[in-house]
């Protein structure tokens, strides 16, 4: 049984560019949500994707939109990157199934802006 | 909203003895979940434990457990017989029922031999 798994493991972007970064769910789980990670800091919620839509978002600005597809994957797209984009950033997923609505992390994309 | 703080930047153990982390969590909700996950070097989040908050007894999975004051909104957690493999970053985080997470700012724990 397959994890969460992200797609790639380190990007390298200049500032204005854009970037997308993908999840693949753990198997059996609909939900998943996108947190950021800066260096040395706990994760910080972005958005969180149920049925194609987001459902809740973060304190993040319009720059950072995201997609699901019907397979439950999800795709996270940053705008006119900043320097201060540089993070990890992690996919979770999750599923209301069995009532636990634990989340389980993927690897994670290391995205460094310059 | 909710609010989670971890006032221990780095703990250090030695191999085979017991330390605590500290959580303190802020929330109005009645209902959510608390976790704690490690973090190691090859930064893969790893659930540890979990705590319903309308469960009072305490959670315990083998070597980790923890100690959950739920009118001190206090969430510690305790790791015996620590090993060089448990050093890694601690995060205590919060969930409100089908909510987002909220993490602390973590503690970086090294266990040395």
């Amino acid at each position: 049984d397959a994890g969460v798994t992200q797609s790639p493991t380190h990007l390298i972007k200049t500032r204005g560019q854009q970037v997308t970064l993908r999840c693949s769910p753990k198997s059996g789980h609909d939900t998943v949500s996108w947190y950021q990670q800066a260096l040395g800091q706990g994760p910080q919620f972005i958005f969180q994707y149920y049925e194609e839509e987001e459902r809740q978002r973060g304190n993040f600005p319009d720059r950072f939109s995201g997609h699901q597809f019907p397979n439950y994957s999800s795709e996270l797209n940053v705008n006119a990157l900043l320097l201060g984009d540089s993070a990890l950033y992690l996919c979770a997923s999750s599923t209301v199934a069995g009532n636990t609505y634990e989340q389980y992390f993927g690897p994670g994309t290391r995205l460094t802006v310059t | 909203a909710q609010t989670v703080t971890q006032s221990q930047p780095e703990m250090s153990v030695q191999e085979a003895e017991t330390v605590t982390l500290s959580c303190t969590y802020d929330t109005s909700e009645n209902n959510y979940y608390l976790f704690w996950y490690k973090q190691p070097p090859s930064r893969q989040m790893i659930l540890v434990i979990r705590q319903e908050a309308y469960k009072q007894q305490n959670a315990t999975e083998n070597r980790f457990s923890v100690n959950f004051q739920k009118a001190a909104k206090s969430f510690s957690l305790k790791i015996s017989d620590s090993q060089l493999g448990d050093t890694a970053m601690y995060f205590c985080a919060a969930e409100v029922y089908g909510n987002k997470l909220v993490f602390g700012a973590g503690t970086i724990l090294r266990v040395k031999s």
